[in-house]
């Protein structure tokens, strides 16, 4: 079974401090997607990284993909409570369009 | 990306009784789509992946003949929970994948609002 640890799994810290996220597995994905979901609502995509040692930058978000396309990472810069909510990874499969989702990582961020 | 949409967006019902939850995807064509559940303060698992004109596939320890789906166009599935019980509950999501017209990313997925189900 392939599975995508991510840690940690909550985290409260004051705006304006930073913030990793790290998502990590046994197995070779073909992408790694990010998603932010906040309570009630479905999740929502935030990037997809397919290269690795791939950087892609979304504001004050940096996302990595590991060189060896098991693990990525997550970090947020001077975090704000705009960015509360639940921070799910998820390693695709080439073939088969699913994807596998991390454990989750949920943070609060105080104002 | 894609627009998803689900209805209703929650719903109550006594036990015993089916849901139907729709899942549209409102400017694509999907000729695949997923159905997820999500518990309090979990993560998603997948359930099953509708498949347009063919069988559903479902996951191991989902149980299909309690959840019916159905994808008969290229824009819609549908999730029946049938003989609904209170552990049925939960938060059920369907996502759309853009598949091979997504290029590199295809197997990025985009997310409906999501139904919350509660059976007394």
């Amino acid at each position: 079974t392939q599975l995508l640890e991510q840690s940690p799994q909550f985290l409260s810290i004051q705006e304006g401090e930073n913030l990793t996220v790290y998502c990590n597995s046994s197995s070779v994905f073909s992408s790694l997607q990010w998603y932010r979901q906040e309570p009630g609502e479905g999740p929502v995509l935030l990037v997809t990284v397919v290269t690795g040692g791939e950087v892609k930058k979304l504001k004050r978000l940096t996302f990595q993909f590991g060189d060896a396309r098991k693990d990525s990472s997550l970090h947020i810069t001077a975090a704000q409570p705009g960015d509360t909510g639940l921070y799910l990874c998820a390693g695709g499969m080439d073939s088969s369009y699913k994807l596998i989702f991390g454990s989750g990582t949920r943070l609060l961020v105080r104002p | 990306g894609a627009v998803v949409s689900q209805h209703p967006s929650w719903v109550i019902c006594k036990s015993g009784t089916s849901v139907k939850i729709e899942c549209r995807s409102l400017d694509f064509q999907a000729t695949t789509m997923f159905w997820y559940r999500q518990f309090p303060k979990q993560s998603l698992m997948l359930m099953a992946t509708s498949n347009e004109g063919s069988k559903a596939t479902y996951e191991q320890g989902v149980e299909k003949d309690k959840f019916l789906i159905n994808h008969a166009s290229l824009t819609l599935s549908t999730l029946t929970v049938t003989s609904a019980h209170p552990e049925d509950s939960s938060f059920y999501i369907c996502s759309v994948t853009l598949g091979l017209a997504g290029g590199h990313a295809g197997d990025t997925q985009y997310f409906g609002p999501g139904t919350r189900l509660t059976v007394l």
